[in-house]
C-alpha cells in the first residue's frame, strides 16, 4: 500500500518570501502521479501542480515548484512571492499511474502566509 | 459543464437518521470517487467507481455506508442509522481514466454532515 508523509503540521511565512513544504512518499511503483492540492478556509480543493514520475523536469506553474527526487521518494513544493492567497491546507497525493486505485493524501500542511 | 457537484452542502441530522449525499461529476469523467475528511485532516478514501462498477471500498466504509453510481453519471452515498462519528466533510471527485493512465482528480465544495 501507498502512504503519502508530510512532516510539517503547520507553517507560516511573510508575504513575498519563499516557503518550502515537505512530502515523503512510500511505493515499490515506477510508474505513478504526484500532485499538490490546495484547500482554502471553507472552500473546494483545488489543484496547484502535478508531476509524473516519469519525467525528471520538475514541474512548474506560475509561482508554484517542485522538487522531485525519485530515489529519495520526495515531493517538495516551494512557493515563491507567496501572497496573502496562499493561505490554505496543502495536501501531498499519490496516485499509481496504471490499475484501480484512487489517490492518497498526505495530512496536510496548514500555511499562513503573514502580511 | 462547471465542475463537480455536491448537494446538499450541509446537512444537520439527528443521531440514527438516515442521509443521503448526492455528487454530479464532469460530464465525461469516468471516475468517481467518495472521500471523508474531519477537521485538520487529510481527505481519506471511502470508495470510488469506475463508470457504474465500484471498484473499490475501504475498511473505512461500514456496512451502514452504501454508494450508487447508476448509468455512470451522478453518485450517490447513503449513510444509515447515523452516528456522531460520522459528522465529517465528505468529497467528491471525478477524473478521466484515458489509455495512458490516470489523471488529477477535480473535488466538489462537499457536503458537510453533523449528526447530533
Amino acid at each position: 500500500a501507498q502512504t503519502v508523509t508530510q512532516s510539517q503540521p503547520e507553517m507560516s511565512v511573510q508575504e513575498a518570501e519563499t516557503v518550502t513544504l515537505s512530502c515523503t512518499y512510500d511505493t515499490s511503483e515506477n510508474n505513478y502521479y504526484l500532485f499538490w492540492y490546495k484547500q482554502p478556509p471553507s472552500r473546494q480543493m483545488i489543484l496547484v501542480i502535478r508531476q509524473e514520475a516519469y519525467k525528471q523536469q520538475n514541474a512548474t506553474e506560475n509561482r508554484f515548484s517542485v522538487n522531485f527526487q525519485k530515489a529519495a521518494k520526495s515531493f517538495s513544493l516551494k512557493i515563491s512571492d507567496s501572497q496573502l492567497g496562499d493561505t490554505a491546507m496543502y495536501f501531498c497525493a499519490f496516485m499509481k499511474q496504471w490499475g484501480n486505485t484512487p489517490l492518497v493524501f498526505g495530512k496536510g500542511t496548514r500555511l499562513s502566509v503573514i502580511a | 459543464d462547471t465542475g463537480v457537484s455536491q448537494d446538499p452542502r450541509h446537512k444537520i441530522t439527528k443521531r440514527g437518521q438516515n442521509v443521503t449525499f448526492r455528487c454530479d461529476p464532469i460530464s465525461e469523467h469516468n471516475r468517481l470517487y467518495w472521500y471523508r475528511q474531519t477537521l485538520g485532516q487529510g481527505p481519506e478514501f471511502l470508495t470510488y467507481f469506475q463508470n457504474e462498477a465500484q471498484l473499490e471500498k475501504s475498511r473505512l466504509l461500514s456496512d451502514r455506508f452504501s454508494a450508487e453510481r447508476p448509468k455512470g453519471s451522478f453518485s450517490t452515498l447513503e449513510i444509515q442509522r447515523t452516528e456522531q462519528g460520522d459528522s465529517a466533510m465528505y468529497l467528491c471527485a471525478s477524473s478521466l481514466e484515458i489509455r495512458t493512465g490516470g489523471t488529477e482528480a477535480f473535488f466538489g465544495q462537499g457536503t458537510r454532515l453533523t449528526v447530533v
